[in-house]
């Protein structure tokens, strides 16, 4: 198994141009997150998704989408890149947890380094 | 105010030294308490997790969760310069609706 995989691992971006950072797994897990980790802030979550089809807001959404068409893939797109999005980016997938939302144990691919100018 | 609070250190100990990390949280709701491990340009893993109070020990590494004070901590004990990386913790509720919440990290150098 491959786990978590993520393209590309760096980026330099200009202001206001938009790409897709893509993130699948090979585990067959329900939730797939994206992490943003910016020094003193630790990881907070942009976007989640608990299955195919389905996504949601996490704590910082604002200037990313997401969709899940498929279980394994779950991209995460910038819309017109800003430099405050300039941050490592991480994607995570994870079981269903044992009252069934989000489990524990998160499994997370080794990150995309993200530049804006 | 944070739900979760670290000090992001940077911690440096001499090898061998017991290692102390503590998060303090503030949601009453929180039933999982996690540490997730992250070396330089990685991805975290997860170390340990705890449910509920108690303690928790896995080789060199202990946790700690005191629900009643909203404190956690991670003792690591004979630190080894292997052991140099940031030490995220995390928590959940036990609710469906329940986001993981992420300390901001502490970085833990030992030396040799």
């Amino acid at each position: 198994n491959a786990g978590v995989t993520q393209t590309p691992k760096f980026q330099v971006l200009k202001t206001g141009q938009s790409m897709t950072l893509q993130c699948a797994q090979d585990m067959n897990h329900e939730y797939m997150s994206w992490y943003r980790q910016d020094p003193g802030m630790g990881l907070r979550l942009i976007h989640y998704s608990v299955g195919a089809g389905i996504t949601d807001q996490g704590e910082v959404p604002n200037g990313y989408n997401v969709s899940r068409s498929t279980t394994e893939d779950f991209p995460l797109r910038l819309l017109s890149a800003a430099p405050s999005q300039t941050s490592v980016y991480f994607c995570a997938s994870s079981y269903s947890g044992l009252a069934g939302g989000l489990s524990y144990e998160q499994y997370f691919g080794p990150g995309t380094r993200l530049t804006v100018t | 105010q944070k739900e979760v609070e670290q000090d992001p250190g940077p911690l440096s100990v001499p090898e061998g030294a017991i290692v102390s990390l503590n998060c303090t949280y503030s949601n009453s709701a929180f039933q999982y308490f996690m540490w997730y491990r992250q070396y330089s340009r990685k991805g975290p893993e997860l170390l340990m997790y705890t449910y509920s109070s108690g303690n928790k020990e896995d080789g060199r590494f202990t946790a700690q969760v005191d629900k009643s004070s909203k404190y956690i901590s991670l003792f690591i004990r004979d630190s080894q310069p292997s052991d140099s990386a940031t030490y995220l913790c995390a928590m959940i509720g036990s609710s469906n609706t329940g986001k993981l919440i992420f300390g901001q990290g502490t970085t833990l150098q030992v030396k040799p």
